[in-house]
């Protein structure tokens, strides 16, 4: 696997359920960060984690809980959802010197 | 706060022809980059090009080229030669600086801009 891989592609969940998407890069990179991408919306940056560190957190309901246990690996633990939260979540990562993020596939989230 | 506007929500160009997209900013910051990012059907963000404040000349790769002007706050892209792979979104995005010159990561994306060529 090359570049940054996101799991799973495609994810419908009830309001009740509890799930969780995983972002791994594959690139040497040192920080990693959550973007939800919404119909008409721009991309919203939710959360960014530098050297396993979280150093954002853009006012993101509590209901979605970002985990980074090494810097190749982040996590989006999602509970008791609600259908707005419906959206393409997309993971990145860069060399923090370097500004430039590169970007997974992400997860397209259905919330029934 | 910064904000990136791409006021063309959708275009269309020919095949082998030149298109330019808008994009503008608004910053009070005066270290910063700016970024075309391309997303096209189904498939995920890539990077066309990076363009640094400090850099008065503009940044071109292959068939992508800007116009940035600093002063106007105005970045544009244009693509050269346009090809049918060149269908996607494509977002205007803005960074600042941190204070010793490292980013802080927190990229600002305009709505969009969908391209359609056209065989």
């Amino acid at each position: 696997e090359t570049g940054v891989t996101q799991t799973p592609r495609h994810l419908v969940m009830g309001m009740t359920n509890k799930k969780s998407l995983k972002c791994e890069q594959h690139l040497g990179h040192n920080a990693m960060y959550w973007y939800k991408q919404s119909a008409k919306k721009p991309l919203e940056l939710m959360f960014v984690y530098s050297l396993e560190e979280r150093v954002e957190n853009n006012s993101v309901p509590s209901r979605f809980s970002p985990e980074c246990p090494n810097s190749s690996h982040l996590f989006l633990h999602l509970h008791t959802l609600q259908p707005e939260d419906s959206a393409l979540y997309l993971c990145a990562s860069s060399q923090e010197w370097s500004a430039v993020q590169y970007f997974g596939p992400g997860t397209r989230l259905l919330v029934l | 706060a910064q904000t990136v506007t791409q006021s063309q929500p959708e275009m269309s160009v020919q095949e082998a022809e030149t298109v330019t997209l808008s994009c503008t900013y608004d910053t009070s910051e005066n270290n910063y980059y700016l970024f075309w990012y391309k997303q096209p059907p189904s498939r995920q963000m890539i990077l066309v090009i990076r363009q640094e404040a400090y850099k008065q000349q503009n940044a071109t790769e292959n068939r992508f080229s800007v116009n940035f002007q600093k002063a106007a706050k105005s970045f544009s892209l244009k693509i050269s030669d346009s090809q049918l792979g060149d269908t996607a979104m494509y977002f205007c995005a803005f960074m600042k600086l941190g204070n010793y010159g490292g980013s802080q990561g927190n990229l600002i994306f305009g709505k969009g801009t969908k391209l359609s060529v056209k065989p």
